[in-house]
């Protein structure tokens, strides 16, 4: 029953590889977000796609590229890893209306780029 | 550019006692304010939220808004060792909330028993 979640939680490999990070909501909302968390513990906006439309891209490399292929997902490819691209990266969702914008966080994806 | 503002601590509060944590944004037609807490390792958990000045309760926690002057606060009363965890300051600026959270830094929060 886990509001959000993301699929892997840990996820290591070289430089210059493509890789993927699943999430998946099941709480009907209709707002997801990607946040990066960098080694300093600063926790930033990424993306936010609502009902399939981004809605912004906050000066991310464009080699990071959301893809919603529904409501209840958001998954975020990464092409040509950089070693600047480790970091825990959180999913979040939220319902535009409902108690404000309250938003809930997955477990996090622990990125190490070798 | 908007930023939030908390001091890092370390804040150390003896168990018992009443923590108060800090936050102040830049932003000033923000409309959403929320305070997360953090345990090394895991994901930000929403504890409280507050959208209008003054006071808002819930259990041991208190969050106050003071719009004028751009300031947020987090009182923990009773404070428990389990609550050391980094308290995160989060703001929903003027652009809404499909803007995303913008954070602060977080206060790291120990609690001496």
């Amino acid at each position: 029953d886990t509001a959000v979640s993301q699929t892997p939680k840990y996820l290591v490999t070289q430089m210059g590889n493509d890789k993927s990070i699943k999430c998946e909501q099941n709480l009907g909302h209709d707002t997801m977000y990607w946040y990066k968390q960098d080694s300093k513990k600063f926790l930033k906006i990424m993306f936010s796609y609502n009902n399939k439309e981004l809605i912004i891209n906050e000066t991310v490399p464009n080699r990071f590229s959301p893809k919603s292929p529904d409501k209840a997902h958001l998954n975020l490819h990464i092409n040509s890893l950089e070693l600047g691209d480790s970091a825990v990266y959180f999913c979040a969702s939220s319902q535009e209306g409902l108690a404000g914008t309250e938003q809930f966080f997955g477990p996090g994806t622990r990125l190490t780029v070798l | 550019q908007k930023e939030v503002e908390q001091n890092s601590g370390p804040l150390s509060v003896p168990e018992g006692a009443i923590a108060s944590l800090n936050c102040t944004y830049s932003d000033r037609g923000s409309q959403s304010f929320f305070w997360y807490r953090q345990y090394s390792g895991k994901s930000p958990e929403l504890i409280m939220s507050i959208y209008s000045n003054g006071d808002k309760e819930d259990g041991r926690f208190t969050a106050q808004l003071n719009k004028a002057s751009q300031y947020v606060s987090l009182l923990i009363r009773d404070s428990q060792p389990s609550d050391s965890a980094t308290y995160l300051c989060a703001v929903i600026g003027s652009g809404g909330g499909a803007d995303g959270l913008t954070f602060g830094k977080g206060t790291h929060l120990i609690i001496q028993p």
